[in-house]
C-alpha cells in the first residue's frame, strides 16, 4: 500500500472549517483514499472515502486532487468533539487488504 | 455503519496469566477481522489478519504463538495473550470487515495492564 504523509498536528477554531492535508504521491490507480479518526482511548471511527471524486458525507468532504497524488479531508464545521487524530490511508478497495496506519495529524479544536 | 464490540473493555491480571479479548460484529457478518496493538501516544499497529475458519495471518515480529487468534464464526474472533507479561500492557483493537463494505469497522478498544 502507498505510504502517506500527513503533518503531525494542527490548530483549528472552533466553528470554523478544518482543513487536514495528506500527501500520498505513489498512489496507485487501484488504491482509494480513507480517512479515519481516533478520539483519545478509543477505536478508530471511519470518515469517508473515495478513488478520484470529491465526496461528501454528514461527517465531512473529502478533495482529491486530479493527479490523486494528494488529498484533503475537510469538517466544514469544526466542534470541540472534533479534537482527535486523524489518519489518511491509501489502499484497494473490495479486498481483504490490512489497513496500516501512519503518525496521523493530531487535530486540536480551540474554543 | 456497522458495529463492532469488544469484551472486555478493561483487564487487568497478574503476570504469566493468560487473557482472551472478543471481538464482535454485532450487524454484519465479517469475513475478515483484523488485531491491532496500540502503545501509549503511538499508532495502531497491526497484529494480524484472520479470515472465518482460517488460520490468522501475523505480521512480521509478532508471535502467533504468543498472540492466539480464534476466528471460529462470521460473527466472532478472540484474540488470547497467553503467559502475559508487563511489555504486553497495551491498547488492543479489532477490526472487521464484511463483503458488503468497503471501509473497515473498529471496535472501541480493550486496555490490557499486566501487573
Amino acid at each position: 500500500d502507498a505510504k502517506t504523509t500527513q503533518p503531525t498536528s494542527m490548530d483549528c477554531a472552533e466553528g470554523r472549517a478544518a482543513n487536514l492535508p495528506c500527501n500520498h504521491s505513489t498512489i496507485s490507480g487501484n488504491e482509494y483514499v480513507y480517512w479515519y479518526r481516533q478520539i483519545h482511548s478509543q477505536g478508530p471511527q471511519y470518515i469517508i472515502h473515495g478513488l478520484k471524486n470529491n465526496e461528501t458525507n454528514e461527517m465531512a468532504s473529502l478533495i482529491i486532487t486530479e493527479d490523486r497524488k494528494s488529498s484533503t479531508l475537510i469538517l466544514p464545521h469544526a466542534t470541540l468533539r472534533d479534537t482527535a487524530v486523524y489518519y489518511c490511508i491509501v489502499r484497494v478497495a473490495n479486498t481483504g487488504n490490512q489497513f496500516y496506519f501512519g503518525t496521523g495529524t493530531s487535530l486540536t479544536v480551540i474554543p | 455503519g456497522a458495529v463492532v464490540s469488544q469484551h472486555p473493555s478493561r483487564v487487568i491480571c497478574k503476570s504469566g496469566t493468560s487473557v482472551k479479548i472478543e471481538c464482535r460484529s454485532l450487524d454484519f457478518q465479517a469475513t475478515t477481522m483484523f488485531w491491532y496493538r496500540q502503545f501509549p501516544k503511538q499508532s495502531l499497529m497491526l497484529m494480524a489478519t484472520s479470515n472465518e475458519g482460517s488460520k490468522a495471518t501475523y505480521e512480521q515480529g509478532v508471535e502467533k504463538d504468543k498472540f492466539l487468534i480464534n476466528h471460529a464464526s462470521l460473527t466472532l474472533s478472540t484474540l488470547t495473550v497467553t503467559s502475559a507479561h508487563p511489555e504486553d500492557s497495551s491498547f488492543y483493537i479489532c477490526s472487521a470487515r464484511g463483503v458488503e463494505y468497503n471501509e473497515q469497522f473498529f471496535g472501541p478498544g480493550t486496555r490490557l495492564t499486566v501487573l
